[in-house]
């Protein structure tokens, strides 16, 4: 399995309180996304990034700021978290944009009340 | 808009007969159509993947069909078996081998013993 670790597993939080998930890879690869999944809506592009510091909107990114540092760690902030925010977030990492296979991280499960 | 359309939404089959998934994209110039399978509470894995200069790919008891004229393609699984329940998605490229990839919304599959 690609070596994709994300923190936390599980977190529980207020409406309005900023909320950080961390995804961090060990593959050196270049691409990294965050998706959300919601039940009836699949998986969902957040925001994406092509290297250090590069970084571009997805389908779903209001609401949502991410930060790449570092090539293994991939942060996607909620500003000010919200009910609609309540879901489950992958990272993913992939060797090429596109055309490449994504890898998925095991999920973090947020619950935003 | 960039849309993956997959039917059906579920699938109830008895172990050893065959299931088939139906995917649909907009995006001529999508070359790269993978399909994960998600088991309960894990995260989504890449089982097989197409692009689009091949018609069919087999791998033992899964195949993908593509027919980039109608701009579909289609996941078969022969001779069921209980492990193969599981939530399985389409994906498509939107731009080509530069843009991002989008789901399907995904098929619950049951198979019956």
């Amino acid at each position: 399995d690609a070596g994709i670790t994300q923190s936390p597993r599980h977190k529980v939080t207020e409406t309005g309180t900023p909320v950080t998930l961390r995804c961090h890879q060990t593959e050196n690869h270049r691409y990294m996304y965050w998706y959300r999944q919601d039940p009836g809506h699949g998986l969902r592009l957040i925001h994406y990034s092509y290297g250090v510091k590069d970084t571009d909107k997805g389908e779903v990114s209001d609401g949502y700021s991410v930060s790449r540092s570092k090539t293994e760690d991939f942060l996607l902030t909620l500003e000010s978290a919200t009910s609609s925010q309540t879901s489950v977030y992958f990272c993913a990492i992939s060797g090429g944009q596109g055309a490449s296979p994504l890898h998925f991280g095991n999920g973090t499960r947020l619950t935003v009340t | 808009g960039e849309n993956v359309e997959q039917h059906p939404s579920t699938l109830s089959v008895q172990e050893g007969d065959s299931a088939v998934i139906k995917c649909t994209y907009s995006d001529s110039a999508s070359n790269y159509f993978p399909w994960y399978k998600q088991e309960l509470g894990k995260r989504p894995q890449l089982i097989i993947d197409i692009r689009s200069n091949v018609g069919e790919k087999k791998d033992q008891r899964i195949a993908v069909t593509l027919n980039k004229t109608a701009k579909h393609f289609s996941l078969h699984i022969t001779e069921t078996q209980p492990e193969d329940s599981a939530v399985y998605f389409c994906a498509a490229n939107y731009g080509g081998s530069q843009g991002n990839l989008i789901f399907g919304k995904g098929t619950k599959l049951s198979v019956k013993p």
